[in-house]
């Protein structure tokens, strides 16, 4: 299986703050990454998909990059709505992995 | 809009099996990799493996000899099966839509999650 990381694994932040998590896979995936939020007893949501592609609906100062091996969610601006875990996914084999989050809590 | 909805046994002994039945509604059914994937308590995800319409399957390796997933296509319903269930496999299980009707893609539609425990 390919192994995803992530860091950091917790990040506290302000509002306003840009914010940059960094997720690599143990072998190239090429652009076949996904980011998804997640807040407490809710299902993920998807934010962006094959690396930089942002889901419909999602707000723009959310974005994604990278390929290969290395990847990074970028928010722009953080909003209060923000707070939550996030995870990256990669699908360019089975089975699916994902990496284990990163937690943006209120500095 | 699509909407996944699920049910199935939330609390269970060891030994026994997890059975869990998803629905999907609106959109097409035809045509996608329906999945299941899992949430151990404050931890990551873990994806379990999926179904085609056609009844095709895929199974994380690491749990394939205990899990069955099937699929009922007259009622647009999809179903997962794991035996010899253990404390370990105590975890919200969520169903999931993929994003496209590839065989390997990412989620954009969820299940509302069922919380399994096992415990004697």
């Amino acid at each position: 299986d390919i192994q995803m990381t992530q860091s950091p694994s917790t990040l506290s932040a302000s509002v306003g703050d840009r914010v940059t998590i960094t997720c690599r896979a143990s072998q190239s995936i090429s652009s076949w990454l996904a980011w998804y939020q997640q807040k407490p007893g809710k299902a993920p949501k998807l934010l962006i998909y094959k690396a930089s592609s942002l889901e419909s609906g999602v707000p723009s100062r959310f974005s994604g990059s990278g390929s290969g091996t290395e990847f990074t969610l970028t928010i722009s601006s953080l909003q209060p709505d923000d707070f939550a875990t996030y995870y990256c996914q990669q699908y360019n084999s089975y089975s699916f992995t994902f990496g284990p989050g990163t937690k943006v809590d209120i500095k | 809009q699509v909407q996944l909805r699920q049910w199935g046994a939330g609390l269970l002994k060891p030994s026994e099996t997890l059975s869990l039945t998803c629905a999907v509604y609106g959109g097409s059914f035809s045509g996608y990799y329906w999945s299941w994937i899992r949430q151990p308590p404050g931890k990551g995800l873990e994806w379990i493996g999926d179904v085609h319409h056609s009844g095709s399957t895929n199974y994380n390796p690491s749990l394939k000899s205990r899990v069955t997933i099937s699929v009922d296509t007259s009622n647009n319903q999809f179903s997962l099966k794991l035996s010899s269930v253990t404390a370990a496999d105590t975890a919200v299980y969520y169903c999931a839509r993929p994003r496209l009707t590839a065989t390997k893609t990412c989620f954009d539609y969820w299940g509302q999650g069922t919380l399994l425990t096992v415990s004697s």
